[in-house]
């Protein structure tokens, strides 16, 4: 079945650095989705992207779709304390569509930023 | 706001016992989901449900099942808990496709805060 590959599993910065992560799959998606868990609560959408190349941004929130359809990156620039939690990416379960919305997930990336 | 509201945040159950877990949206939305989270594996789907009485496996089923008699309501049962069903259970929806792509959110699902559960 398809697959979800974080990296990195866990980063642990200090305020005000940049940080990058990425998910790759063994299937092409036609769709990426990376969510945010803050602790203690449900995950939520920060950014959709929907094109293959589509750069996007939300803030301090930048995500890229990869060329290939099998990767996607997340960047986020200048960290505070309230971006730490968990970073999910997600995408659908068939590459055609979105199959009911039901998705795959990835490991997910626990970010820690110390003060 | 989408709503998704999780019967309880907390509980712990003796191993045998049959375990129900709540989940209520208020948006209308077609779909809803059952997820288990776990460290270091993410996400894994428990069930969905696309349509009142309607339920379709997901990757994990073992051990679980499910109840969808009202649109807004998807209750998630463990006939009987086992130790390794100790874990954080996320409930979801979303809208169905058509309605996604006219909202141009494909893919989104609105969580809610989770309920985790501890098997003795």
């Amino acid at each position: 079945g398809q697959q979800l590959n974080q990296s990195p599993q866990s980063m642990f910065i200090q305020e005000g650095e940049d940080v990058s992560m990425n998910c790759t799959s063994s299937s092409i998606f036609n769709t990426w989705l990376w969510y945010k868990q803050d602790p203690g609560e449900g995950p939520v959408l920060l950014i959709a992207l929907y094109k293959a190349g589509e750069l996007t941004s939300n803030g301090r929130l930048t995500a890229q779709f990869g060329i290939t359809r099998k990767d996607s990156f997340l960047n986020i620039s200048a960290s505070i304390p309230s971006d730490v939690g968990i970073y999910f990416c997600a995408g659908p379960r068939n590459a055609g569509g979105t199959s009911y919305g039901k998705l795959t997930f990835g490991q997910g990336t626990i970010l820690t930023v110390h003060p | 706001d989408v709503k998704v509201t999780q019967s309880s945040r907390y509980l712990v159950k003796r191993t045998g016992e049959k375990v129900f877990l709540e989940c209520v949206q208020d948006m209308d939305h077609e779909n809803m989901f059952w997820y288990r989270q776990d460290p270091g594996l993410g996400l894994r789907l428990i069930y969905f449900s696309y349509d009142v009485k309607m339920k379709e496996k997901g990757d994990i089923p073992e051990g679980y099942s499910v109840s969808r008699e009202k649109k807004e309501r998807f209750s998630l049962i463990l006939e009987s808990a086992s130790t390794n069903q100790t874990s954080m259970y996320l409930c979801a929806s979303s809208p169905g496709f058509l309605r996604g792509v006219v909202a141009g959110a494909i893919g989104e699902l609105f969580f809610g805060e989770g309920s985790r559960l501890t098997v003795l």
